[in-house]
């Protein structure tokens, strides 16, 4: 049974500092790993997918890694900004199963 | 294009109640299922279908049953409601970008309280 964990599970920083948010994973023979990000009461938004051949993927601000010899992917988020308060999810996708991790409650700082 | 579409968005239930949450996709994906968040524990999979006719249980499927007799719908019944089944109920459909990439989309969420 595939174990997705991300510590830490809250994380608080200043207005302008990079944020790294990590994900680690137990059995590597995955398909693919997608991050999300959840506002309050609100549902589930794709940031990026990382296909199991591809080593990152990069979406403007954003840029995740995958390293599946080690179980391991991280996301970075570049010059964080308040609007960038959220939970973090990573998923590992097995077909068309998300395993997922409890997330990482971020707080940017004004 | 509405994506996926859950209704209703909160609900509360007494213990023993039965009721049915919708979810309904409008992008022909072929994959739909069901995961539910508490709390410090993240997302578990309930139900899911590859396809009009097909389900399978996931995770923790005891007190839920789905079917799946079109491809844009995929309804989830709770038979006899219980306060464990408290929680934050999503719906996500999924396709098949290349033969080993699947991308997922998620409704907005359906919080359910049983009392």
């Amino acid at each position: 049974k595939q174990e997705v964990t991300q510590i830490p599970a809250a994380l608080s920083v200043p207005e302008g500092e990079n944020l790294v948010l990590n994900c680690s994973f137990t059995d590597s023979a995955i398909y693919n790993l997608q991050w999300f990000r959840q506002d309050p009461g609100k549902g589930l938004t794709s940031l990026l997918l990382i296909q199991s051949s591809q080593r990152e993927q990069t979406s403007g601000r954003l840029n995740a890694s995958l390293d599946k010899s080690s179980g391991r992917s991280t996301l970075y988020i570049a010059a964080s900004q308040p609007g960038d308060s959220a939970t973090y999810l990573c998923a590992v996708v097995e077909g068309y199963k998300l395993s997922f991790g409890a997330g990482t409650t971020v707080t940017v700082r004004a | 294009n509405a994506g996926v579409t859950q209704t209703p968005k909160f609900q509360v239930l007494k213990t023993g109640q039965s009721m049915t949450l919708q979810c309904a996709q409008d992008m022909n994906h072929e994959y739909m299922s069901w995961y539910r968040q508490d709390p410090g524990m993240g997302l578990r999979l309930i139900h899911y279908s590859v396809g009009a006719g097909i389900t399978d249980q996931g995770e923790v499927p005891n007190g839920y049953n789905v079917s799946r007799s079109t491809t844009e719908d995929f309804p989830l019944r709770l038979l006899s409601a219980a306060p464990s089944q408290t929680s934050v109920y999503f719906c996500a459909s999924s396709y098949s970008r290349s033969s080993a990439t699947y991308e997922q989309y998620f409704g907005p969420g359906t919080r359910l309280t049983v009392t």
